[in-house]
């Protein structure tokens, strides 16, 4: 099955907020709340920053948060860091299988 | 404190066999579900399976249904990733990650282990 699509680049600069979209099919985004969202520096494992949807895990940022409509979900980084520079993924559960997204590369400009 | 970590950097030739390890700590192993997840040079991340240590109940994502085999043995808390014969395409960063606990249906990968490359070449 196809990836769960994401754009591959984004771009803001510090102190905006960007979006970053995630859209699956009415078999796993759009039927499950078992979204989650992972932010991965280069040359490190992914990090949990978003769970269900819209939980944000202990000691992630409250600028980072999460939602979801019909087959789209969204992740949402307000008041741009530096430090949020990195490659974002959306996963989705669904039934006996998970899916990611191809990935976003943000770049705080 | 959960901790998951992999076992080191391998150089293999193609053909060859090789299993990587992932040892889970700080939390009852056995009731969690573990994943693996590929990640090729510079591309994203891909599910490859998961297992379910209690039991060992399996499943694989289409893409790797019959290319690897998942195991656990939960006596030593420690999920492998093994392949028989590997290629010059199997070259990547192998993370394991832990999953959901037994008594939900699905969720999210909330630790992961450091990563484990590997490195198919002639």
């Amino acid at each position: 099955q196809s990836a769960l699509t994401q754009p591959a680049s984004e771009s803001g600069s510090p102190g905006q907020s960007i979006t970053i979209s995630c859209t699956g099919t009415s078999s796993d985004v759009g039927t499950y709340n078992y979204v989650s969202w992972y932010q991965q520096h280069p040359g490190k494992a992914p990090r949990l920053i978003i769970y269900d949807v819209s939980n944000r895990p202990s000691g992630v940022s409250n600028r980072f948060s999460g939602s979801k409509s019909g087959n789209t979900a969204s992740l949402t980084i307000s008041g741009l860091q530096a430090e949020d520079e990195a490659d974002y993924y959306c996963c989705s559960y669904a039934v006996s299988r998970v899916l990611f997204g191809g990935g976003t590369k943000l770049t705080v400009l | 404190e959960v901790q998951l970590v992999q076992s080191g950097a391998e150089v293999k030739k193609p053909g060859e066999s090789l299993k990587i390890s992932c040892k889970g700590s700080g939390y009852t192993f056995s009731r969690y579900w573990i994943a693996w997840v590929r990640q090729m040079p510079g591309k994203g991340l891909e599910w490859m399976g998961i297992i379910y240590p209690g039991d060992s109940e399996t499943r694989y994502g289409p893409s790797f249904q019959g290319q690897v085999t998942v195991s656990a043995d939960k006596s030593t808390s420690t999920a492998y990733l093994q392949w028989s014969s590997l290629r010059a395409s199997d070259t990547a960063i192998y993370y394991c990650a832990r999953g959901w606990l037994d008594i939900q249906p699905g969720g999210f990968f909330g630790h992961w282990g450091q990563g484990t490359q590997v490195t198919v070449s002639s």
